[in-house]
């Protein structure tokens, strides 16, 4: 099994709030990646980290914001959640570029009403 | 054009039954092939990676057609634990940090 956690698993909110999604790995690994997955859709690249303080966007536009102040600790932020942001949001580390299997965190599922 | 194209099925197959499923990918400059399986609301998990000479692991085997930009996994004597959305994954560029690209996944339910 991989090292790497996301909370919460779930989450309801309301529109306009401030949320914040957790993504946490013990595998040492320096490349972490946030993407979005809606039901019976592909994963789109939001966010990625070559590191600490490191942070690039990714294919797909996102209003969410990440940050990379330690290693192991790669959270997102959405500052005024919409219900344009309901979907799957899944985390991702890998040991490095290309070759590397990426190993997927369980997934935060995120409604906003 | 998306950078990975499958054919989203679903396959429906008997237990036994041998399968194969197809990629296209449109970055030449790809390096990198996976396939992934990610069953129902879960995370997806590295199957196998794929090798320009083509390898198999167990049940599974995987191509690669480098020309053609072409992908395929062939699922031998299916079993029932087989079920899943199986995705196609291609290494991206630099612009994306070498990140993964993934198909929309094609899905296989194998019966009794």
């Amino acid at each position: 099994e991989a090292d790497i956690y996301q909370t919460p698993r779930y989450l309801v909110i309301g529109t306009g709030k401030k949320i914040t999604l957790e993504c946490s790995q013990t595998m040492g690994h320096d490349k972490m990646y946030w993407y979005q997955q809606d039901p019976g859709m592909e994963l789109h690249l939001i966010h990625y980290s070559y590191g600490v303080n490191s942070t690039e966007k990714g294919d797909l536009s996102s209003e969410s914001t990440v940050s990379r102040i330690r290693t192991e600790h790669f959270p997102l932020t959405l500052e005024s959640a919409r219900p344009s942001h309901t979907s799957q949001y899944l985390c991702a580390s890998s040991e490095g570029l290309g070759m590397y299997e990426q190993y997927f965190g369980p997934g935060t599922r995120l409604t906003v009403t | 054009r998306k950078e990975v194209e499958q054919d989203p099925g679903p396959f429906n197959v008997p237990e036994g039954a041998t399968v194969a499923f197809n990629c296209t990918y449109s970055n030449s400059a790809s390096q990198s092939f996976f396939w992934y399986r990610q069953d129902c609301r879960k995370e997806p998990k590295l199957l196998m990676s794929v090798y320009s000479s083509g390898n198999e692991d167990g049940r599974f085997t995987a191509q690669l057609n480098r020309a053609s930009q072409y992908i395929s996994l062939l699922i031998r004597d299916s079993k029932l634990s087989d079920s899943a959305t199986y995705l196609c994954v291609v290494n991206g560029n630099s612009n994306s940090g070498y990140a993964l690209n993934f198909g929309k996944g094609t899905s296989l339910l194998v019966t009794p």
